[in-house]
């Protein structure tokens, strides 16, 4: 019965290749968010996503796409992987997305790694 | 962009100890929120604040929401080796979807 669920839990792959990180909420949310954590722990959001409507879009290469097939997912494509791509990528969700008793809840997060 | 301050960035105590831990913030926000998270699993939600001057407590672990609306304090008391983890602080203004974080306390308790 797992809230918000991530796969791969574990991503080791070459510069240069393509690769997808997947997210599943089964909380009945409507907004779903990516964040990456470096090396630091520092998190930053990346994307944001309410009913399938992309509403945040920060600063992020566009190597990163974000992709809503439903509003119970939310994945993330990353084309021509960096090194400095390496990071925690952390989904999260929440009910809507603004107000109080609106708080995020994440996944176990994807460890990526660029060799 | 709204810059969250959070102190300190790491602490090491013995286990009975209390500690206290802050964040500070150079606008003003709506909503504090302090999560835990603990190594290889993501933020966990420990406390939410919505009001300025509230005062919540979940068990050991007391968080208040600052008068001035930008900044928020987080106390766990008679600490134990479980409370081990990176505590951040995060913080929403108006009615952003967006959440700012802190860069988070490392806390290190010894038995």
């Amino acid at each position: 019965d797992t809230a918000v669920s991530q796969t791969p839990k574990y991503l080791v792959t070459q510069m240069g290749n393509d690769k997808s990180i997947k997210c599943e909420q089964n909380l009945g949310h409507d907004t779903m968010y990516w964040y990456k954590q470096d090396s630091k722990k520092f998190l930053k959001i990346m994307f944001s996503y309410n009913n399938k409507e992309l509403i945040i879009n920060e600063t992020v290469p566009n190597r990163f796409s974000p992709k809503s097939p439903d509003k119970a997912h939310l994945n993330l494509h990353i084309n021509s992987l960096e090194l400095g791509d390496s990071a925690v990528y952390f989904c999260a969700s929440s009910p809507s997305g603004t107000g109080d008793y609106n708080e995020q809840f994440f996944g176990p997060g994807t460890r990526l790694t660029v060799l | 962009g709204q810059q969250l301050n959070q102190s300190p960035q790491s602490m090491f105590i013995q286990e009975g100890e209390d500690v206290s831990m802050n964040c500070t913030s150079s606008s003003i926000f709506n909503t504090w929120l302090w999560y835990k998270q603990d190594p290889g699993e993501g933020p966990v939600l420990l406390i939410a604040l919505y009001k300025a001057g509230e005062l919540t407590s979940n068990g050991r672990l007391t968080a208040q929401f600052g008068i001035t609306r930008k900044d928020s304090f987080l106390n766990i008391s008679a600490s134990i080796p479980s409370d081990v983890g990176i505590y951040f602080c995060a913080g929403r203004g108006g009615s952003n979807y967006k959440l700012t974080f802190g860069k988070g306390t490392l806390l290190t308790v010894n038995p």
